[in-house]
């Protein structure tokens, strides 16, 4: 049981280059999230799914795509990255809308 | 959407000192999540409340729920380095549009 697992663990871009960041938890977890972590700002809220073929925005969504054909897999994808897309990046998974929610090691991103 | 604000930012003691970090919310909630992230690290759940006027103890650490479930508090006694990281409180919306809203977080450090 790996719990939730996210690739690559680093990453470097150039400015417009496209990329997908993993995500794949073997829970069974319903619900997935997609997060982003910069200093001061705490964790802010990209997209999240509550099942395979539902997703829905969240906070900062923009400059995101997200999709879930899977009740496993839950991709983030940067079309077209930006230096302020330069973050650190963590997928999250939970049983149910009321239990804990279990996060990947995360992906550190930057975008040059 | 709910919004939440955790006050203090950042939190220096010494080892051996309490520390407490605050979570308020001009909204009614149906329930807050702690979570605990370690520098470098990703966060992991700490624990739930409920109920109105809830507390709960986890050895050194007490975590309350406000009695109008507007406000939160943890609470550690008795310091340790290895308590040193973010603590973050989160809002779950719950039902059938889950999404999990967290705040900027508390950096504790301890000085030893």
């Amino acid at each position: 049981n790996a719990g939730v697992t996210q690739t690559p663990k680093f990453q470097v871009l150039k400015t417009g280059q496209s990329m997908t960041l993993q995500c794949a938890q073997d829970m069974n977890h319903e619900y997935m999230s997609w997060y982003r972590q910069d200093p001061g700002m705490g964790l802010r809220l990209i997209h999240y799914s509550v099942g395979a073929g539902i997703t829905d925005q969240g906070e900062v969504p923009n400059g995101y795509n997200v999709s879930r054909s899977t009740t496993e897999d839950f991709p983030l994808r940067l079309l077209s990255a930006a230096p302020s897309q330069t973050s650190v990046y963590f997928c999250a998974s939970s049983y149910s809308s009321n239990t804990e929610a279990f996060f990947g090691q995360g992906t550190r991103l930057t975008v040059v | 959407g709910q919004q939440v604000m955790q006050i203090p930012q950042y939190q220096h003691v010494q080892e051996g000192e309490d520390f407490t970090t605050y979570c308020n919310s001009s909204t009614t909630l149906s329930n807050i999540q702690w979570y605990k992230q370690r520098p470098g690290g990703h966060p992991v759940f700490l624990i739930q409340l409920v109920k109105s006027g809830e507390v709960k103890k986890q050895k050194r650490l007490t975590f309350q729920f406000g009695e109008a479930k507007k406000n939160s508090s943890l609470h550690i006694t008795a310091t340790q380095t290895t308590d040193v990281g973010t603590y973050f409180c989160a809002l779950n919306s719950g039902g059938s549009n889950y999404k999990l809203t967290f705040g900027k977080g508390t950096l504790l450090t301890v000085n030893p």
